[in-house]
C-alpha cells in the first residue's frame, strides 16, 4: 500500500524566512511519481511539481525546491524567502507510475507566512 | 497545461435530495478518473476510480448505491450523491487522466446539505 506522511501539520514563519516542508513516503512500486500541490483558500488545487522516481535531481523553480532523497523516502519541499501569498495548505502525493493510478495525498502542512 | 472543469462550484440542496456533479476533461481524453473527497482540514479521500464504460471501483468505506459515478464518455464523469444528508457536505474534487499524460485536477465542487 502507498503512504504519505506530512509530519508538521501547521508551520507559521515570519516574511522572508525559508521553511521547508517535509514529505515522506512508503511505496513497493519500483517506479511512481510525487507531487506538490499548493491549495489556498478557494479550495483549487495548484500543480507545483511531478518528479518521476527515476530523477533524483533537485530542482529549483523561483523560491521553490525540492529536495528528493530515495535512500530516505523522502521528497522536502523549501521555499526561500516566504511572502504572504504562500500562505496555504501544501500537500505531498504519491502515486504509481501508470496514468490509472491514484494519487494518494499526504494529510497536508498548513503554512502562515506573517507579514 | 490541461483544463478540467467541474460543475457545479457549488451547491446548496436539502436534506433527501439527489445532487449530480459533472466533471469534464477540456483538452484531451480521459480514460480513467478519480472522485475525491474533503472535509475541511483534512485532506484528499479517494473515493473511486473510473473508467470509461466500466463500472467504478469504489474505496472501502464508500457506499456505491449512494455515490454513483458514470464515465460515460472520455471526456465527462458524474458524480450523483443520493439522498444527500448534511454528513455528506463536503468538498469533491475529480481528477481526470490520459494516460502518460499526467493527472489533472478539477476546481472542486462545494456541496452543502441542509
Amino acid at each position: 500500500a502507498q503512504k504519505v506522511t506530512q509530519a508538521q501539520t501547521e508551520i507559521s514563519v515570519v516574511e522572508k524566512e525559508d521553511v521547508t516542508l517535509d514529505c515522506v513516503y512508503e511505496t513497493r512500486d519500483t517506479t511512481y511519481y510525487l507531487f506538490w500541490y499548493k491549495q489556498p483558500p478557494s479550495g483549487e488545487l495548484v500543480f507545483l511539481i511531478r518528479r518521476n522516481s527515476f530523477d533524483e535531481q533537485n530542482e529549483i523553480s523561483g523560491r521553490y525546491s525540492w529536495n528528493f532523497q530515495k535512500s530516505t523516502s523522502s521528497f522536502n519541499f523549501t521555499i526561500t524567502a516566504s511572502q504572504v501569498v504562500d500562505s496555504a495548505v501544501y500537500f505531498c502525493a504519491l502515486s504509481g507510475y501508470s496514468g490509472n493510478t491514484p494519487l494518494v495525498f499526504g494529510k497536508g502542512t498548513r503554512l502562515s507566512v506573517i507579514a | 497545461g490541461a483544463v478540467v472543469s467541474q460543475h457545479p462550484s457549488w451547491v446548496i440542496c436539502k436534506s433527501g435530495t439527489s445532487v449530480k456533479i459533472e466533471c469534464r476533461s477540456l483538452d484531451f481524453q480521459a480514460t480513467t478518473m478519480f472522485w475525491y473527497r474533503q472535509f475541511p482540514k483534512q485532506s484528499l479521500m479517494l473515493m473511486a476510480t473510473s473508467n470509461e464504460g466500466s463500472k467504478a471501483t469504489y474505496e472501502q468505506g464508500v457506499e456505491k448505491d449512494k455515490f454513483l459515478i458514470n464515465h460515460a464518455s472520455l471526456t465527462l464523469s458524474t458524480l450523483t450523491v443520493t439522498s444527500a444528508h448534511p454528513e455528506d457536505s463536503s468538498f469533491y474534487i475529480c481528477s481526470a487522466s490520459g494516460g502518460r499524460q499526467g493527472w489533472y485536477f478539477g476546481p472542486g465542487t462545494r456541496l452543502t446539505v441542509l
